[in-house]
């Protein structure tokens, strides 16, 4: 069963819009979360954490929200340029033990 | 470089051939992890190992063993192949602490059981 859940396959925004990527999760000892990004023919690297103690944290034109109580995460991109077209992952994990469970992925294509 | 590096990158075999994937990285991490990425499933942790000799299993372990000898190097075997093993493997390490969340990625093994 999903514990951690990305509903939409792909996304395509215009450079210099916004792009907002969505993530879902059932487990409530999720205690931290995660934004991967992957380009094709690499392995994922790691764009930005939050804490469940913050609902919000940002670092440069990425933003990550976190919404406890609808267990709903979400990363903002300010603005979007061609280069961050990739695969989105999210990812969480508990306090208790050291799993780490992802999404399934969201494509984004950020159009010229 | 600090870097996670696998081999091979791409593999056919035939189901039951036994096989090892190497991984190793060159960072000190304490913490390395196998994880197995498939379409409509992302990516799904297989074993990990928290130091030397500490292994655990992760969601999806049948099939699979590791092993810890050395910190920097943590291979996946492959006992007796199935086609049902066809995938992308990446291995990833990171720090124990605060920071252990956020690992470090290898490039991938695409994996072929005929």
């Amino acid at each position: 069963d999903q514990q951690v859940k990305q509903n939409s396959p792909s996304l395509s925004v215009q450079e210099g819009r916004i792009s907002i990527l969505n993530c879902d999760y059932t487990n409530s000892m999720f205690d931290y979360f995660l934004w991967y990004k992957k380009y094709p023919a690499e392995g994922p690297t790691f764009l930005i954490s939050i804490s469940s103690i913050k609902d919000k944290n940002e670092d440069g034109r990425f933003t990550v929200f976190l919404n406890k109580s609808a267990k709903h995460l979400s990363l903002h991109i300010v603005p979007s340029q061609p280069g961050d077209s990739a695969v989105y992952f999210c990812a969480a994990s508990a306090w208790i033990g050291n799993q780490f469970y992802f999404g399934t992925g969201t494509s984004l294509t950020v159009i010229p | 470089e600090a870097q996670v590096t696998q081999n091979p990158r791409y593999l056919i075999t035939v189901t039951g051939k036994k096989l090892t994937v190497t991984c190793s990285q060159n960072m000190n991490h304490e913490y390395m992890s196998w994880y197995r990425q498939d379409p409509g499933l992302g990516l799904r942790q297989i074993y990990y190992s928290m130091n030397v000799e500490v292994t655990d299993k992760g969601d999806v372990p049948e099939g699979y063993k590791v092993s810890r000898k050395e910190k920097r190097n943590f291979p996946l075997i492959l006992e007796s192949p199935s086609p049902n093993q066809t995938s992308l493997y990446f291995c990833a390490s990171s720090p124990v602490g605060r920071k252990t969340n956020e690992q470090f990625f290898g490039p991938g093994t695409r994996l072929t059981v005929l």
